[in-house]
Parts: structure tokens; C-alpha cells; sequence
């Protein structure tokens, strides 16, 4: 059974740019969420989504947003970059939503900012 | 913002001793733990689960306790191995009012052969 897949793995974008990152939850899952990891804040949470519905949000500006669709497959964007959007950006999959069963991690997409 | 836990500690550890990973909370209304082990390059692995109507539970070679009393979180390798060598990060989550998931800082554990 394949893992989560993310892609791209590594990113490099200039300040004002927009990015777009997608991941691939195992075949059956139906909740995605995505997090940011950095050196300094450590893992924080993005938001979830269900069944193509977006049922948690983390504390992060309106510039990061995200969808879900019909497959599963989920996509996060970030608009106007800033330098602090430079991160590991994880996104995990479980069956059930909000971490009621296990969830699976991808390997990440490293965000450059330049 | 919320977080869990403080700094980043680092933990050294004799290959065969036990490891004691300590986490602490900050939501008493969370109830539903979890640990993660993140070796280099990867993603966050899933280790070991607990909910709040538990003060312990265990896996293979490893075990998780709960003090509700003082939020605090603790995960205990047995026996480490330098394959247990990695940066261990607990998880809370308030599932009640599906809340979203609060990380800890993590723990780098590093095992000397």
C-alpha cells in the first residue's frame, strides 16, 4: 500500500510569489491535514480537511489556504511569500478526521523563500 | 500561539538503557495523546496513542503515561537502539470539540552505541 505522497519535495520561490503543494493520502483515507515545520515554531498545525470540507483551521493567515478533492488528493497555497513561509511542509492522512485513527505522514515539501 | 512543551531538549542515552521522553500539555480539556518519532528526512512517524480515561499504555518497547493532574506526558523506550535515535514529539488534541492538533517543541533522543 503506497504511503502519503507530497510533491513537490523541494521548492524555491522568490517573496510575492504563490506556491502551490500537493499530497496524496493512502488509497481509503479521507482526512488530510497540513502542517508547517520550522527550526523556531516547531510543528503547527495548517488545517484539515474531509470529504472535500475544511473542518479545522490552525492559526495562520489568510494567505495559506487549501482544498480537497473528490479522490482525496488535497492541495495547499500560499500567496505573496514571505521569507518566514520558508518551512517544512508536512501533510498527513488518516481514515477517520481530527486524528480519530491513526494518521500517516508524507515526507514533506521544503519551502525556500528567497 | 498555543504550544506544548518549551525547548527543544536533547537526550543522550547508552545503547540498552531506557529512554524517558517527557512532554508537558497545555489544554486540560484535551484528550486524546500521541507520540511521534521524526528521524531525518522524514515525515513524523506514529508511535503510540492514549486517551485521557488512561493513565498508561504500552507497545512494543515503549510506553506511555499520562498525569492528567499536572498535564504531563511521558514516553518510555526500552531497551534503546541506535535505530531509536530521532526527534520525538508528543501531540494533544481536544477531540470533544475537534480541535486542532497542538505539537510539542520535540525531543531529540540520540543513542551512543
Amino acid at each position: 500500500k503506497a504511503g502519503v505522497t507530497q510533491t513537490p519535495r523541494y521548492l524555491i520561490k522568490t517573496r510575492g510569489q504563490q506556491v502551490t503543494l500537493s499530497c496524496s493520502p493512502i488509497s481509503g483515507h479521507r482526512s488530510v491535514s497540513w502542517y508547517q515545520q520550522t527550526p523556531g515554531q516547531g510543528l503547527q498545525f495548517l488545517f484539515e480537511y474531509f470529504s472535500e470540507t475544511q473542518r479545522n483551521k490552525g492559526n495562520f493567515p489568510g494567505r495559506f489556504s487549501g482544498r480537497q478533492f473528490s479522490n482525496s488528493r488535497s492541495e495547499m497555497n500560499v500567496s505573496t511569500l514571505e521569507l518566514g513561509d520558508s518551512a517544512l511542509y508536512l501533510c498527513a492522512s488518516s481514515f477517520g478526521q481530527n486524528m480519530n485513527t491513526e494518521a500517516f505522514f508524507g515526507q514533506g515539501t521544503r519551502l525556500t523563500v528567497v | 500561539g498555543e504550544s506544548v512543551g518549551l525547548h527543544l531538549p536533547t537526550l543522550s542515552v547508552q545503547e540498552g538503557d531506557n529512554s524517558i521522553i517527557n512532554c508537558a500539555y497545555s489544554n486540560s480539556a484535551s484528550d486524546y495523546f500521541i507520540w511521534y518519532k521524526q528521524e531525518s528526512g522524514k515525515g513524523p512517524q506514529f508511535i503510540i496513542d492514549i486517551r485521557s480515561n488512561m493513565d498508561k499504555r504500552q507497545g512494543q518497547r515503549v510506553t506511555v503515561l499520562l498525569n492528567k493532574t499536572v498535564k504531563h506526558l511521558s514516553l518510555q523506550i526500552a531497551a534503546t537502539q541506535p535505530g531509536d535515535s530521532a526527534v520525538y514529539f508528543c501531540a494533544e488534541v481536544n477531540k470533544t470539540s475537534y480541535d486542532k492538533v497542538i505539537f510539542g517543541p520535540g525531543t531529540s533522543l540520540s543513542v551512543i552505541p
